[in-house]
């Protein structure tokens, strides 16, 4: 049970290059999320996704591109990168059936822009 | 909007001593409650979680919180401490009426336990 993967795990890039960070779940799960962790901040929710083809904005969405034409892939791209991007991404799923609104991360991507 | 706040960012205590980490949420309506934890390099996992009914609720490795609507307070609970338990610990809020789930998390209480 591979459960929720994200790659790579370790990424540095340059200011301006464009970079996409990927998810993938084998659950099956309609829900899917983004989140960067910043140290004082917690965890923000940059997109997330109710199922393939539908994503909306969280809290800090500006500089970053999601798509989600499969149920089980959810890649979050940065356009430009720039040195504020440097982070810890997780990515999250959850089936939101009855209200559990359980999420399950993944292992986290820690992404440099040097 | 809801915010999630957690007083304490680094709690620092000796092994056998009790824990309690501060949760405050504002929002006026029904909400969903959450702690993860996150251990050195590792991802978050659930400690444990309230939706409804008994405001005490017991989760993973001895864990528990409660839920006090009136205080509109999560705060989580240990009665003794382990070396293991050193990790960073986020409290979490889902409110009523959104079909998305969307958590909102604190900042983190990052706990250390000495041997």
């Amino acid at each position: 049970d591979a459960g929720i993967t994200q790659s790579p795990r370790y990424k540095i890039t340059e200011t301006g290059r464009q970079v996409t960070l990927m998810c993938h779940q084998t659950w099956s799960h309609s829900y899917m999320f983004w989140y960067r962790q910043d140290l004082g901040h917690g965890l923000r929710l940059i997109y997330y996704s109710a199922a393939a083809d539908i994503t909306d904005k969280g809290e800090v969405p500006d500089g970053y591109v999601v798509s989600r034409s499969k149920t089980e892939n959810f890649p979050l791209t940065l356009e430009s990168a720039t040195r504020s991007q440097t982070s810890v991404y997780f990515c999250a799923s959850s089936e939101n059936r009855g209200r559990t609104y359980e999420q399950y991360f993944g292992p986290g991507t820690r992404l440099t822009v040097t | 909007a809801q915010s999630v706040s957690q007083h304490n960012h680094h709690v620092i205590l000796s092994e056998a001593a009790s824990l309690e980490l501060g949760c405050n949420y504002s929002y006026g309506g029904t909400v969903n409650l959450f702690w993860y934890v996150q251990y050195p390099g590792q991802h978050l996992q659930l400690l444990l979680k309230y939706f409804s009914g008994d405001p005490l609720v017991k989760g993973i490795k001895g864990f528990e919180a409660e839920f006090i609507k009136s205080k509109f307070s999560f705060n989580l609970r240990k009665p003794s401490v382990q070396w293991s338990d050193t990790a960073e610990y986020f409290c979490a809020v889902i409110t009523g009426g959104t079909s998305y789930g969307k958590l909102t998390f604190g900042q983190g209480t990052i706990l250390t336990v000495h041997p």
